[in-house]
């Protein structure tokens, strides 16, 4: 069956840490997303990256930035947290930019 | 912003009534996709819907897709407690993104 894996459920860390959210994919998909989702304001793009080392900045890259070394493997760094960036981050895969296969998400609070 | 609106915020309906809720977009799409998400989880894919398409349905799902008025909907009938959930639409617009909604969240009452 079809998998999409975050490698923490929940994480809390301090303002001004560096942050590492990994997200790994059994489908062999191109293409790779990275969301957050805040009450309110649903899912925002963060960053998409549709082959290894290729990214596209989303509606809100600021803040962070993402690695694709892999094709399995798709990174979200958030340079210095901080406590805005407090969220639900979603990563995602597809095959021909239709149907996302979601991760189970990491609830990130930065204290 | 290209991201769709759903209507209503928030429905709460006694189980084996019908639940409908609303999508608008503001953009011209390729297709349009509905997803599921329970609590504190990641979303799942329900349906989706090509624009050249006016009406899908799978199981006790129905989804209308009226391009002329941006505007698509999604009902599910025969609710069950389980159906709870909140429900997203999503478009695909410029540069190979998707565009996702604020959501609906829907409780059925058992």
């Amino acid at each position: 069956d079809v998998k999409v894996t975050q490698s923490s459920r929940y994480l809390v860390k301090r303002t001004g840490e560096k942050v590492f959210l990994e997200c790994v994919q059994d489908m062999d998909h191109e293409n790779m997303f990275w969301y957050r989702q805040d009450p309110g304001l649903g899912l925002r793009l963060i960053y998409f990256s549709y082959d290894v080392k290729m990214k596209e900045k989303g509606d809100i890259p600021e803040g962070y930035s993402v690695s694709r070394e892999k094709k399995e493997r798709f990174s979200l760094i958030l340079e210095s947290a901080s406590t805005n960036q407090t969220s639900m981050y979603l990563c995602a895969s597809s095959l021909y930019y239709e149907k996302l296969f979601f991760g189970s998400g990491t609830q990130l609070s930065v204290l | 912003s290209q991201q769709g609106e759903e209507d209503p915020q928030a429905l709460s309906i006694q189980e084996g009534e019908n639940a409908t809720m609303n999508c608008s977009y503001k953009t011209s799409i390729n297709n349009l996709q509905w997803y599921r998400q329970n609590s504190g989880r990641g979303l799942v894919h329900l349906i989706l819907i090509r624009s050249n398409e006016r009406e899908k349905h799978s199981g006790r799902l129905r989804v209308t897709l009226d391009t002329s008025k941006k505007s698509s909907s999604l009902l599910i009938t025969a609710s069950r407690a389980a159906d709870t959930a909140s429900y997203f639409c999503a478009t695909d617009g410029t540069g190979n993104q998707f565009y996702f909604g604020t959501g609906t969240s829907l409780t059925v009452i058992p």
